[in-house]
């Protein structure tokens, strides 16, 4: 069974803060992972995909992976209130055509303003 | 960028009625798309994997002739709710991949059964 674990929070931060977000994943033959955000009754939209070993940053965020530990976070910078949402972390296991995508049980965030 | 247009929003019926929720990518053709499921407070759960062409894919424990899937074009994906009941409520979500494009979502069905 591959699992995908967070958090469930809630994750409470003020207004400026980094809030970091956590994510363990039991297949060490998973090769892409992703992090999504989901407000309350939307679909998740995409915040960042990471392939490899290492840091990731795209403006506020930088995604990390660490293939050895089988361990992804993410980091928000400046946190903002708009922020607040679920954070789904989400696991591609297989390479070729499987595109088949595992998803964890997500982390509330709150950001206080 | 990729846009995957999902109709209705959302949709009330009956118990014992049947659902069609549709899936549509607007600017790429789709190889294969995915349906989710997610109750209350709960993460996306996987319920099939669709290629163009050919029958879709179940995971264990959903019912593949009460959640009829067809994939009959590289740009349309439907998944019929048939004889809904109560506990079928829930948010139904398709994601789609393309040639050089990554997973993209639909904006989600919320099924009301009553």
């Amino acid at each position: 069974q591959k699992e995908v674990e967070q958090n469930s929070g809630p994750l409470s931060v003020p207004e400026g803060a980094i809030a970091s977000l956590n994510c363990t994943y039991s297949d060490r033959g998973s090769q892409s992972f992703f992090w999504y955000r989901q407000y309350s009754g939307k679909s998740p939209e995409l915040i960042m995909s990471i392939y490899s070993n290492g840091d990731k940053e795209d403006g506020r965020f930088t995604a990390q992976l660490n293939k050895a530990s089988q361990y992804v976070s993410l980091l928000i910078r400046d946190s903002q209130p708009s922020d607040s949402a679920t954070y789904l972390c989400a696991v591609n296991h297989g390479g070729g055509s499987n595109y088949k995508l595992t998803f964890g049980k997500g982390t509330l965030l709150t950001v206080n303003p | 960028g990729a846009v995957v247009s999902q109709h209705p929003s959302w949709v009330i019926c009956k118990s014992g009625t049947s659902v069609k929720i549709e899936c549509r990518s607007l600017d790429f053709q789709a190889t294969t798309m995915f349906w989710y499921r997610q109750f209350p407070k709960q993460s996306l759960m996987l319920m099939a994997t669709s290629n163009e062409g050919s029958k879709a894919t179940y995971e264990q424990g959903v019912e593949k002739d009460k959640f009829l899937i067809n994939h009959a074009s590289l740009t349309l994906s439907t998944l019929t709710v048939t004889s809904a009941h109560p506990e079928d409520s829930s948010f139904y979500i398709c994601s789609a991949v393309g040639q050089g494009y990554g997973y993209t979502f639909g904006s989600g069905t919320r099924l009301t059964v009553v």
